[in-house]
């Protein structure tokens, strides 16, 4: 297990179009988070998924916000009708439910969305 | 709801000084953690130390240690020896048994190792 996983690690798109971001974490772990990074600030929380069941939701995940995590392995993200707002990095993580953050929190290298 | 406050956007150091790197939090909560993160330019986020609030003595991790002050609710983070591997940003974040494992961060401070 190489850890986690995003893919793409760069998306450009048109405004209005739709994009899809998939998310591999490490195995054995059965949470899962995305954050949202703009460009000189720190992560903001979005969604996270205890296996597949999605437990939060921020407020920053408007209506055009999607996640799952089917069969509680992989996650994608979807945003449907992109906004220039939207352009930012998306992180995803993962973790143990036993210690969380404090047990091991491996994050993924993102991918960097840019709207144009 | 739970901040993190790094008033500091950017600091340099020397090779093989030390330098400091502040953070402050605000909550009500009694049972938390707090963390330092670093990320390098476009490499992915990695954890530098942990925090448990309950513990008093202060956590270290080979040349980086923390000053953890409970009640002003200060989290420094002080690199010894500053390495040029060092550079990225490093972000101060928080993290509470309610909170499932979400973890606030703060905004960021850029560090800057000069040879």
């Amino acid at each position: 297990d190489t850890g986690v996983s995003q893919d793409p690690r760069h998306k450009i798109t048109k405004r209005g179009q739709n994009v899809t971001f998939r998310c591999d974490p490490i195995s054995e772990h059965n949470r899962l988070y995305w954050y949202r990074q703009t460009l000189g600030q720190g992560p903001e929380f979005l969604t996270y998924f205890q296996n597949e069941a999605q437990l939060e939701k921020s407020r920053l995940l408007s209506d055009r916000f999607s996640a799952e995590r089917p069969k509680g392995s992989f996650s994608t993200l979807e945003i449907q009708r992109t906004e220039q707002g939207d352009s930012a990095m998306y992180l995803c993580a993962s973790s143990l439910e036993v210690g969380g953050p404090s047990g091991g929190y491996t994050f993924g290298s993102g991918t960097r969305l840019t709207v144009v | 709801a739970q901040t993190v406050t790094q008033s500091q956007p950017e600091m340099s150091v020397q090779e093989a000084e030390t330098v400091t790197l502040s953070c402050t939090y605000d909550t009500s909560e009694s049972d938390y953690y707090l963390f330092w993160y670093k990320q390098p330019p476009s490499r992915q986020m990695i954890l530098v130390i942990r925090q448990e609030a309950y513990k008093q003595q202060n956590a270290t991790e080979n040349r980086f240690s923390v000053n953890f002050q409970k009640a002003a609710k200060s989290f420094s983070l002080k690199i010894s020896d500053s390495q040029l591997g060092d550079a990225a940003m490093y972000f101060c974040a928080y993290y509470s048994g309610t909170s499932y494992g979400k973890l606030t961060f703060g905004q960021g401070t850029i560090l800057t190792v000069h040879p």
